[in-house]
């Protein structure tokens, strides 16, 4: 594709209902990452996929998220019982060579938890 | 985890030129100085990255310290567009980006 796609771009959701984000990462990006930002603050780092594995899972808030990639491309970015204070940006980025080359990010995916 | 420091918050006038100042002195000899930046309301876009040389674009130019200590975005005319958060972060190979706070840039018409 053009550019890093993700969906839905809004999703309201009530507390405790399960939600999955989806990215679509630029065809032949082996790294991916995902990130997310709270109104008015940085971006606060998720989880970083190289291909299909998560090398750091490290910045995962709890067990209610989890990541998922499939076939080197698309992933997925489920958070289980969603919470108020889950409610944010998620945004995911792709690189061809981890580090190395630039990131390219998509529009993101805001998560309201009603 | 390589880590960043810069100014919260930065401003210039239109049309001359910023620089903006980084600090990553536990930089190891790997590790490439990116930049991106976040306009309102939109996902980061790159701005610029090297190792070790002084780099250019078409956007900004990439000066970085013979130590690679430290590194300087250069916008040569700053415009009210130019107006974002810019953010350094290291690049280690077998990790992620880490994102900091980043600098806030306000440019004065």
């Amino acid at each position: 594709g053009a550019g890093v796609s993700q969906s839905p771009s809004n999703k309201v959701t009530e507390k405790g209902k399960d939600v999955e984000l989806r990215c679509d990462p630029i065809s032949g990006h082996t790294a991916l990452y995902w990130y997310r930002q709270s109104l008015g603050q940085g971006l606060e780092f998720l989880i970083y996929f190289q291909g299909n594995s998560a090398p750091d899972k490290s910045g995962l808030p709890s067990d209610r998220f989890s990541a998922e990639r499939t076939g080197g491309s698309v992933s997925t970015l489920t958070i289980q019982r969603t919470q108020q204070e889950d409610s944010a940006v998620y945004l995911c980025a792709s690189s061809l060579l981890q580090g190395r080359t630039e990131a390219f990010f998509g529009q993101g995916t805001r998560l309201t938890v009603v | 985890d390589a880590k960043t420091t810069q100014p919260n918050s930065m401003e210039s006038n239109e049309e001359e030129p910023v620089h903006l100042p980084c600090n990553h002195s536990t930089i190891s000899g790997t590790d490439y100085i990116h930049w991106y930046r976040q306009l309102p309301s939109q996902g980061p876009e790159y701005v610029i990255h090297g190792l070790t040389s002084n780099v250019n674009n078409r956007m900004a130019s990439l000066a970085i310290a013979e130590d690679r200590k430290s590194s300087t975005l250069i916008l040569h005319r700053a415009t009210l567009r130019d107006a974002a958060v810019y953010y350094c972060i290291l690049s280690v190979t077998g990790n992620q980006f880490y994102f900091g706070t980043g600098t806030s840039l306000t440019v004065i018409p």
